[in-house]
């Protein structure tokens, strides 16, 4: 396994467009998270999956995102009706559920420019 | 609440020996976590404190005092390659939920020649 995959590296979309993510976790990782990082500042929580099931949802995340995973194992973060507000870095992020010292494992993230 | 600070900026030589600060409030903690994040890459786990004192990796050394609230990074013999930010997180809770982890907002460190 060579991590945590996340595509695209970067999109440039207009706004008002919707656009996607995909994040493919480490295989034996239950636990998936997305985050949002503006430039200067830390990851901020969007949401969590435990195998197929969402079960936190930041304030941060309006209505206009989604998230899925439906197999528990990929997961997708949608954005709709993109506002110039949603350019970040948008990471994802897994972990098994035993407590343990390593913390997250992260992807590298995809870098969202909305123009 | 949740309040994470960390200096926003840093700059060090090459050579020499750097120490950054994480001060914390939160509601419980479990754990103190410090992170690697080269510009446009993931952010890449360094270190972890549970218990107070000084755990050293390497060039690494991590400290904590819970009964402070504070933790540091210290890195030393610096390499250009350690121009970075460094993200101190914390979790307050034994559960992997991610309102229970929370980052600061990172130290951008400059390693001049």
């Amino acid at each position: 396994d060579t991590g945590v995959s996340q595509d695209p590296r970067h999109k440039i979309t207009k706004r008002g467009q919707n656009v996607t993510f995909r994040c493919d976790p480490i295989s034996e990782h239950n636990r998936l998270y997305w985050y949002r990082q503006t430039l200067g500042q830390g990851p901020e929580f969007l949401t969590y999956f435990q195998n197929e099931a969402q079960l936190e949802k930041s304030r941060l995340l309006s209505d206009r995102f989604s998230a899925e995973r439906p197999k528990g194992s990929f997961s997708t973060l949608e954005i709709q009706r993109t506002e110039q507000g949603d350019s970040a870095m948008y990471l994802c992020a897994s972990s098994t559920g035993i407590l343990n010292s390593n913390g997250y494992t992260f992807g590298s993230g995809t870098r969202l420019t909305v123009v | 609440g949740q309040n994470i600070d960390q200096p926003t900026e840093m700059t060090a030589t090459e050579g020499a020996i750097v120490q950054i600060n994480c001060t914390y409030q939160t509601s419980g903690f479990n754990g103190l976590f410090w992170y690697q994040q080269h510009a446009g890459e993931a952010p890449t786990f360094l270190s972890y404190n549970v218990l107070d004192g000084l755990e050293e990796k390497g060039r690494f050394s991590s400290f904590l005092s819970r009964s402070k609230g504070y933790s540091y990074l210290l890195l030393k013999e610096l390499q250009m390659k350690d121009s970075a930010s460094y993200l101190c997180a914390v979790r307050d809770s034994e559960d992997n939920y991610g309102q229970n982890f929370v980052f600061g907002p990172g130290t951008r460190l400059s390693v001049l020649p």
